[in-house]
């Protein structure tokens, strides 16, 4: 089992330029969830998806939209950057009814 | 307002003494608390967790203890070693079908040999 995948691993932009981050789990989950990280700020949700079909916004999902294409994926896209969207993303997974979620390895994204 | 607080940044434990890592709620609808540990470059990593209507849960070297009263939880790792060095997230869920997790900013644990 991979777990949860993440890709890319790091990745540049300039400011007003799109991009998808891909996630991938599988482990047979329903739900799965995008965070970023940044400095002082803990984790915070973006965006998750309690199960194939539906998504629900977090704390913060402004400038992201998301699409869950399937079970196992779930995919997070920028449409046009910006310098405040510098920052480590991870997604994670788990099973509907379970506290527990898994985490991947993290995108880090510079936005210049 | 964060509602799930780690007030320690940081904290520097001998090898084989015992680590307290600390976190305070503020949201008396938690009903459900995990640990996570965080190495750099990695994601969070599962460590163990406590429900609401017990006070102590164990596994192996981690304790964590519930104090409901006092809104308050620690994790307790005996005895602490090196590889523990790492980042430690507190997070708590909401009572219900909400499962979104509520995450305290982290405290960096160094394990010095």
């Amino acid at each position: 089992n991979a777990g949860v995948t993440q890709t890319p691993k790091f990745q540049v932009l300039k400011t007003g330029q799109s991009m998808t981050l891909q996630c991938a789990q599988d482990m047979n989950h329903n739900s799965m969830y995008w965070y970023r990280q940044d400095p002082g700020m803990g984790l915070r949700l973006i965006y998750y998806s309690a199960s194939e079909g539906t998504t629900d916004k977090g704390e913060v999902p402004n400038g992201y939209n998301v699409s869950r294409l399937n079970k196992r994926e779930f995919s997070l896209r920028l449409e046009s950057a910006a310098p405040s969207q510098t920052s480590v993303y991870f997604c994670a997974s788990s099973l509907t009814g379970r506290e527990t979620q898994y985490f991947g390895p993290g995108t880090r994204l510079l936005v210049l | 307002d964060q509602q799930v607080k780690q007030n320690s940044p940081s904290l520097s434990v001998q090898e084989g003494r015992i680590s307290i890592l600390n976190c305070d709620y503020t949201n008396s609808m938690f009903d459900y608390f995990l640990w996570y540990k965080k190495y750099p470059a990695e994601g969070p990593t599962f460590l163990i967790s406590i429900s609401s209507i017990k006070d102590k849960n164990e596994d192996g070297r981690f304790t964590v203890f519930l104090n409901k009263s006092a809104k308050h939880l620690s994790l307790h790792i005996v005895p602490s070693q090196p590889g523990d060095s790492a980042v430690y997230f507190c997070a708590a869920r909401y009572a219900g079908n909400n499962r979104k997790l509520i995450w305290g900013l982290g405290t960096s644990l160094a394990v010095n040999p």
